[in-house]
């Protein structure tokens, strides 16, 4: 059972490179997130897909843009990184609307220096 | 703005010693409140959903509270592999997720 599948696992860039954060399910939920944690600040949402097709801006937008072709896939992508983006980056998902139980992938870990 | 607050942001325990967790809340037309677990490294795990004031959840050694205000999950009698980060987070009116900052908790034999 994969669940949710995340690459790279870790990765350091340099400031101003591109990079595209990737994010696949299995599950054939409609909803999908991406989450920053930074230590002290907990989950932050920076964007989210509630069906294919659809996507919106979560809590810390700015710098990140998503995209969703398909349910299984939703890559987060930085388009000129900053070192303020360095964090740990989980993407999540969930069957309906409303249930409240995401279930997450094991992150990327992402360091711009 | 919805906002989510635990407490405390670590706390140590022998094995054995019960203790509670404590997750303050205020949203905008509460759809739940939820309760996940995060290993070091790893991403979070869902453990509870607790929906209205008064509503107890339970599974193992976790315990899980509700109140207009608060939430509670109670751990009783831990054990080492207890140890782990207990996140908290509310659903507002727009189906959206508000995760507070998390309890590092440390069960030592």
């Amino acid at each position: 059972i994969a669940g949710i599948t995340q690459a790279p696992t870790s990765q350091i860039l340099a400031a101003g490179r591109r990079m595209t954060l990737r994010c696949t399910q299995d599950m054939r939920h409609n909803a999908m997130y991406w989450y920053r944690q930074d230590l002290g600040l907990g989950l932050r949402l920076i964007h989210y897909s509630n069906t294919a097709g659809t996507t919106g801006k979560g809590e810390v937008p700015d710098g990140y843009s998503v995209s969703r072709a398909n349910t299984d896939d939703f890559p987060l992508t930085l388009a000129s990184a900053v070192p303020s983006q360095t964090s740990v980056y989980f993407c999540a998902s969930r069957a309906l609307a409303f249930t409240g139980e995401l279930f997450f992938g094991e992150g990327s870990r992402l360091t711009v220096l | 703005e919805d906002q989510v607050t635990q407490s405390p942001e670590a706390l140590r325990l022998q094995e054995g010693e019960s203790s509670s967790l404590n997750c303050s809340y205020t949203v905008s037309g509460l759809r739940g409140l939820f309760w996940y677990r995060q290993d070091p490294g790893k991403g979070p795990e869902f453990l509870f959903t607790l929906y209205s004031a008064g509503e107890e959840k339970e599974k193992e050694r976790l315990k899980a509270t509700l109140t207009k205000k608060e939430s509670f999950l109670h751990i009783t009698a831990p054990k080492p592999e207890d140890s782990a980060t207990y996140l908290c987070a509310v659903g507002n009116a727009g189906n959206m997720l508000t995760f507070g900052g998390g309890t590092r908790l440390m069960v030592k034999p």
